[in-house]
């Protein structure tokens, strides 16, 4: 069965200072993997996801992901941090011959001014 | 353009009380699931559907059920609610078949309290 985990509940960035958001996945197939943005009160957002081929997605607000196989690892990144980029990230993989898509626990993503 | 669309947005009820939750979409999506969204645990799911008639559970299934007689409709049923099952409920949709690499649509939410 597929899983992912997001190791920090928290991540603090100084606004204007690049940004990482780590993912680690387990599949026992190929993995369809994406990350979303959650807003207070709102459901979750699609930024961008990683099907196949370049190993650097680039999604919605300038973010991107690199896709590390070998790792088994989708990191979201951002070169520059807004204040506005405050939210929960979630991490989210399906396998390729699975139907179930199953969500990490969160990042809290904190952006000081 | 609505979207995922869930009613209501808050409830509260009695344990052991039942109720449905209700979600809608109105893009055709052949897929659409439920989750459950608890302080520390992250997204749930509690059982999904990959078209009209076709249901199967998630992670956490128990207490809950679940049927999918239209495209449009999704909805899950508290049998006995339980103040374990107090929680924020989503469901999403997303589109084509059982291997779609496509993103999910997620309605707002419905904020659940059991008493």
């Amino acid at each position: 069965a597929q899983s992912v985990a997001q190791p920090e509940d928290q991540v603090n960035v100084a606004e204007g200072n690049p940004l990482t958001v780590k993912c680690t996945y387990s599949v026992s197939g190929n993995p369809y993997l994406f990350w979303y943005v959650q807003y207070p009160n709102r459901g979750l957002q699609f930024l961008l996801k990683y099907i196949t081929g370049d190993n650097l997605v680039k999604g919605s607000y300038g973010f991107e992901a690199e896709f590390n196989k070998s790792q088994t690892s989708f990191h979201l990144k951002k070169p520059s941090a807004l204040v506005s980029d405050s939210a929960l990230y979630f991490c989210a993989v399906r396998e390729s011959r699975d139907d179930k898509i199953i969500f990490g626990k969160g990042t809290r993503l904190h952006i000081l001014p | 353009n609505a979207g995922v669309t869930q009613t209501p947005k808050f409830q509260v009820l009695k344990t052991g009380q039942s109720m449905t939750l209700q979600c809608a979409q109105d893009m055709n999506h052949e897929y659409m699931s439920w989750y459950r969204q608890d302080p520390g645990m992250g997204l749930r799911l509690i059982h999904y559907s990959v078209g009209a008639g076709i249901t199967d559970q998630g992670e956490v299934p128990n207490g809950y059920n679940v049927s999918r007689s239209t495209t449009e409709d999704f909805p899950l049923r508290l049998l006995s609610a339980a103040p374990s099952q107090t929680s924020v409920y989503f469901c999403a949709s997303s589109s084509t078949g059982p291997y779609s690499n496509q993103p999910q649509h997620f309605g707002d939410g419905t904020r659940l309290s059991i008493l």
